[in-house]
């Protein structure tokens, strides 16, 4: 059983719209990343977060944003949601930059 | 630029031998992960290759060749179980984020 917790596990959203997904690590985990997984395809990264800082992102617009908290959860937020933004969303935490990544099951987000 | 080639299906049959093959070029290099992907869950860590040469664990192995660019995964006495997709990625230079393929889907047969 994963240690990483994402909710909510589906949602539906209206194009426009602005979505928050949430993630909570496991404790020591200090950093948090996170993905886009399209319909069979591989994770595509989006931002990385280490001790609440943004340390590392994808090529992804700047209405994905992102947040870590101190205990260990974090959130991803997408404003003026597209259709193409319909996809899994992974959440991934590690010890330490570069340790193995745990992931989460994932939000599947469909934009109608 | 990142560049990350595997098959995206393969089919093979129970209790056999299935190599899945990985290629990359990359910008940066911190290790080979490989993943595997139920459908709808998680992926789930198999293994990890910095070095060159072959890691086994059980009925997984593993191996890379950092001048080739190239690793595979291999899985042995393939079980219905094992049918799932398989994700190769490569870690960067600064540890902060993992590039993957577009995955390999196995379906084993009876």
């Amino acid at each position: 059983e994963t240690g990483v917790t994402q909710s909510p596990t589906h949602l539906i959203k209206t194009r426009g719209q602005q979505v928050t997904l949430r993630c909570s690590s496991q404790s020591g985990h200090n950093t948090v990343s996170w993905y886009q997984q399209a319909l069979g395809q591989g994770p595509q990264f989006i931002f990385q977060y280490y001790r609440e800082e943004e340390n590392g992102r994808g090529n992804f617009p700047p209405r994905f944003s992102g947040l870590q908290f101190p205990n260990y959860s974090s959130e991803l937020n997408v404003n003026a949601l597209e259709l193409d933004d319909s996809a899994l969303y992974l959440c991934a935490s590690s010890p330490g930059q570069g340790d193995g990544y745990t992931f989460g099951s994932g939000t599947r987000l469909t934009v109608v | 630029g990142q560049n990350i080639d595997q098959p995206t299906e393969m089919t093979a049959t129970e209790g056999a031998i299935v190599q899945i093959n990985c290629t990359y070029q990359t910008s940066g290099f911190n290790g080979l992960f490989w993943y595997q992907q139920h459908a709808g869950e998680a992926p789930t860590f198999l293994s990890y290759n910095v070095l060159d040469g072959l890691e086994e664990k059980g009925r997984f192995s593993s191996f890379l060749s950092r001048s080739k660019g190239y690793s595979y995964l291999l899985l042995k006495e393939l079980q219905m179980k094992d049918s799932a997709s398989y994700l190769c990625a490569v870690g960067d230079n600064a540890g902060n984020m993992l590039t993957f393929g577009g995955g390999t889907r196995l379906m084993v047969k009876p």
